[in-house]
């Protein structure tokens, strides 16, 4: 089974700091996904990455970067946390092969910006 | 541009009676089409997708979703509900010239299932 980790279930930071989010995922997918999940709003997809090295704007990427320099690892980077980053941060995988193109999720990182 | 709608923020079943979670999309070209559950403080589990094929597609939990084109939907359905069914269910689609796998996700629907 794909299994995609998250380093923390539970964050809670202070405005103006700088957030770390990781994620890792074990099945040598090429892609993977970081979305806020907000009551209401869905998943939203704040950037996506479908290669080492290489990133893709997604919906809501202000105020958010990313870095994926090996394989199996894509961070997210609130370079100034605030208060409306407060949310349920996702990450997801997949592999590109189109008989197996479904994303594969983490367990999730609530982040509290105070 | 691409998008998916689920028209219910909530829907309630009786246990044992049969629950339909309606989603509809527009995208260009064939759909790829999801369904994904989401129990409380949990990521998003994959229950089923369509890619091409047979319009009725089976997925995990006992769960089904029927392809219809002409109507552009793409409902997730069950014979028989079960308490243990209740969870957020989100719809979500690719479209055949996206890049990167990216998927459009709806809003999501709460599912209630009553005993």
């Amino acid at each position: 089974d794909v299994k995609v980790t998250q380093s923390s279930r539970y964050l809670v930071k202070r405005t103006g700091e700088k957030v770390f989010l990781e994620c890792v995922q074990d099945m040598d997918h090429e892609n993977m996904f970081w979305y806020r999940q907000d009551p209401g709003l869905g998943l939203r997809l704040i950037y996506f990455s479908y290669d080492v090295k290489m990133k893709e704007k997604g919906d809501i990427p202000e105020g958010y970067s990313v870095s994926r320099e090996k394989k199996e690892r894509f961070s997210l980077i609130l370079e100034s946390a605030s208060t409306n980053q407060t949310s349920m941060y996702l990450c997801a995988s997949s592999s590109p092969a189109e008989d197996s193109i479904e994303q594969f999720f983490g367990p999730g990182t609530r982040l509290t910006v105070l | 541009a691409q998008s998916v709608a689920q028209p219910e923020d909530q829907v309630n079943v009786a246990e044992g009676n049969p629950l339909t979670v309606k989603c509809t999309y527009s995208v260009s070209g064939n759909p790829y089409l999801f369904w994904y559950v989401q129990y409380p403080n949990r990521g998003l589990q994959f229950l089923l997708k369509y890619i091409t094929g047979d319009n009725l597609v089976k997925g995990s939990y006992g769960f089904e979703a029927e392809f219809n084109k002409s109507q552009t939907s793409f409902h997730l359905k069950k014979p028989s509900a079960l308490v243990s069914d209740s969870a957020l269910y989100f719809c979500a689609v690719r479209g055949f010239y996206n890049q990167g796998g990216k998927l459009i996700f709806g809003q999501g629907t709460e599912l209630s299932v009553k005993p």
